[in-house]
């Protein structure tokens, strides 16, 4: 298994750009999310998906969108990005929804994104 | 207002020390867990934990969970430059649908 995978690793974007975060897990997890990792913030949750066709926003939506067409991917999209969307973004999936379980959260190793 | 604080934010220490982290807040929880970060990478979980002062051992990392269950610990006993990362807790909370993080303590062990 290569659990989850995230590309690219590294992005650099001007400002306007619109690019896609790519993220699969080959685990058939039902639950995946996108967080975004800012020093002194933590990890601060974007969007979930608790199943193909099924998505929501977390914490901090406003410029970002997903899809969930399949099990195993889960793509982040910036539309316009924006220098306040420097940070480093971590996919993660899960079997199933984690809140009120105790269930395992699997990380991808993360894309780093600059926005000038 | 961060739910969840954690102290202290960094720490450096030299290899074979013991310490401490914590993961504070006012509110109570279902249940937590510790996640540790190597640098370029995501974080992996170590443990949860589910009881009101229920204790977790994983070789020399002692996990407790306040008895209210609104705070827990990090002991790591005889620190190895491989514990060196980023600790971070994250809480389930009832009626949210999301899982919440603090902001990390980040550990620099030193040979």
């Amino acid at each position: 298994n290569a659990g989850v995978t995230q590309t690219p690793k590294f992005q650099v974007l001007k400002t306007g750009q619109s690019m896609t975060l790519q993220c699969a897990q080959d685990m058939n997890h039902e639950y995946m999310s996108w967080y975004r990792q800012d020093p002194g913030m933590g990890l601060r949750l974007i969007h979930y998906s608790v199943g193909a066709g099924i998505t929501d926003q977390g914490e901090v939506p406003n410029g970002y969108n997903v899809s969930r067409s399949t099990t195993e991917d889960f793509p982040l999209r910036l539309l316009s990005a924006a220098p306040s969307q420097t940070s480093v973004y971590f996919c993660a999936s899960s079997y199933s929804y984690p809140w009120g379980r105790q269930e395992t959260q699997y990380f991808g190793p993360g894309t780093r994104l600059l926005v000038l | 207002t961060q739910l969840l604080e954690q102290s202290p934010q960094f720490l450096s220490i030299q290899e074979g020390e013991n310490l401490t982290v914590y993961c504070n807040s006012s509110s109570v929880f279902s249940s937590l867990q510790w996640y540790r970060q190597e640098p370029g990478e995501g974080p992996v979980l170590l443990v949860t934990v589910v009881t009101g002062g229920e204790v977790k051992k994983l070789k020399r990392l002692t996990f407790q969970f306040g008895d209210a269950r609104k705070d827990s610990s990090l002991h790591i006993t005889a620190a190895q430059p491989g514990d060196t990362g980023l600790y971070l807790c994250a809480v389930f909370v009832r009626g949210y649908q999301k899982v919440t993080f603090g902001t990390g303590t980040k550990l620099q062990v030193i040979p």
